[in-house]
């Protein structure tokens, strides 16, 4: 079964500080995502990466910045939390593009006080 | 403007009843539609996965249809039980790049 793990389930900090969020799969896929997910809205793609350091923006790429120096590894970076990055992170990844399934991890519940 | 729409935004039913589901997309060109379900807490978990020249596939108590003509979906779930209740998100795949289009989601509560 493919695996999706992320560092945190549930992060609580403070507006300004340097959030980091680790996302690492066990199947060897190309694609990875990170997405957050507000009630009503959906999910909202932040950032892709298709390669090792490779990166490409999303919807919603403001405030947030990405680091993919490992096949399996995908972190997602808010240089300066503020108050309206309070979300649920959700980081997926994928055999190849074009609709392939994604297969997520549980999540990271981020608040930013 | 790709949109994914789904209905009802939330919904309730008796264990052992069926419901539908809604989702209707603007996602053009079409690639593939699937549908989620993201069980309290959890990341998605794929269910279905129908292509444009598939009308009805099923897994287990779930069917989905799709009508590539009027752009419509809906997820059919038979017999429920109290583990359905997750938010059941619609997802369009567009047939170019890694664009995902994705719904609101419907949040079905299951209860005895």
């Amino acid at each position: 079964d493919v695996k999706v793990t992320q560092s945190s389930r549930y992060l609580v900090k403070r507006t300004g500080e340097k959030v980091f969020l680790e996302c690492v799969q066990d199947m060897d896929h190309e694609n990875m995502f990170w997405y957050r997910q507000d009630p009503g809205l959906g999910l909202r793609l932040i950032y892709f990466s298709y390669d090792v350091k490779m990166k490409e923006k999303g919807d919603i790429p403001e405030g947030y910045s990405v680091s993919r120096e490992k096949k399996e590894r995908f972190s997602l970076i808010l240089e300066s939390a503020s108050t309206n990055q309070t979300s649920m992170y959700l980081c997926a990844s994928s055999l190849a593009s074009d609709g392939d399934e994604q297969f997520f991890g549980p999540g990271t519940r981020l608040t930013v006080l | 403007k790709n949109q994914v729409e789904q209905s009802p935004q939330s919904l309730i039913i008796l264990e052992g009843k069926n419901c539908t589901l809604q989702c209707n997309y603007t996602v053009s060109p079409f690639s593939n539609l699937r549908w989620y379900k993201q069980d309290t807490g959890r990341g998605p978990v794929s269910l279905t996965i129908m292509t444009f020249s598939e009308n009805t596939k099923s897994n287990g108590r779930y069917t989905a249809t799709l009508d590539a003509d009027t752009k419509q979906s809906s997820l059919h779930i038979t017999a429920s039980q109290l583990s359905d209740s997750a938010s059941y998100i619609c997802v369009v795949s567009a047939s170019y790049g890694n664009k995902l289009v994705f719904g609101a989601g419907t949040i079905l509560r299951v209860k005895s």
